[in-house]
């Protein structure tokens, strides 16, 4: 079974600062992908940013950039110029890329980012 | 423009009731699911529904009945709800395999 490790259950960061998310999974899929979400205080989840395994080309969706690193299965979350609004749980999350079958999120346990002014 | 939404918001209840939570999506996904988010912040997946076919239905107690009228809409029926019932429930959504879209949240609370 296919399973996603945050081992920081929290982080915190100085505003304007640059911060590394970890995120870890296991698979034994050859074609998937990953996300991050944001969970902020509000609840509601926000997609930050998607990689496909396939892609050797990181991610990046402004201020947000990833480090996949397929071999060791490792996809990290880089927020640079951190804001107060960056707040929030931030949860890694796996997808296998099957047809018609499972197209199930496995989420990590999540990370508490607090940014402090 | 709400893309998925919930209702209600939150949701408070005493042990044994029934109780519906119900989600629709107008972005034109085909595919629909439902998660719980426990005490703890884990989110697992529920139930996953393909052009109103369910497609997974994870270890869920049978008190727990998803309904899928139509692909925009995917209702989940909770009979004789129990404490271990409360959690937030997401609804999401998402065109076959691409990226889900999850929906504000229901806060469920068994009494």
């Amino acid at each position: 079974a296919q399973t996603v490790t945050q081992s920081q259950p929290e982080m915190s960061v100085q505003e304007a600062e640059t911060v590394t998310l970890s995120c870890t999974y296991d698979t034994s899929e050859s074609d998937y992908y990953l996300f991050w979400y944001k969970q902020p205080p509000s609840r509601q989840m926000i997609l930050v940013i998607r990689q496909e395994a396939y892609k050797q080309q990181n991610a990046t969706e402004n201020r947000f950039s990833v480090n996949f690193q397929k071999a060791a299965k490792s996809f990290s979350l880089k927020i640079s110029d951190s804001q107060l609004g960056d707040a929030a749980m931030y949860f890694c999350a796996y997808r296998p890329h099957t047809q018609g079958g499972s197209e199930k999120l496995v989420f990590g346990k999540g990370t508490k980012l607090t940014v402090n002014p | 423009d709400t893309a998925v939404s919930q209702t209600p918001k939150y949701l408070v209840t005493q042990m044994g009731n029934d109780k519906s939570i119900k989600c629709e999506q107008n972005l034109g996904h085909d595919t629909m699911y439902w998660y719980k988010q426990d005490s703890k912040k884990f989110l697992k997946i529920m139930f996953s529904y393909n052009n109103k076919e369910l497609i997974i239905n994870e270890t869920v107690p049978n008190r727990f009945s998803p309904k899928s009228p139509d692909k925009a809409h995917l209702n989940l029926h909770i009979n004789s709800l129990e404490l271990g019932d409360s959690a937030v429930y997401f609804c999401a959504s998402s065109r076959h395999t691409d990226t889900q879209y999850f929906g504000p949240g229901t806060r469920l609370t068994v009494l």
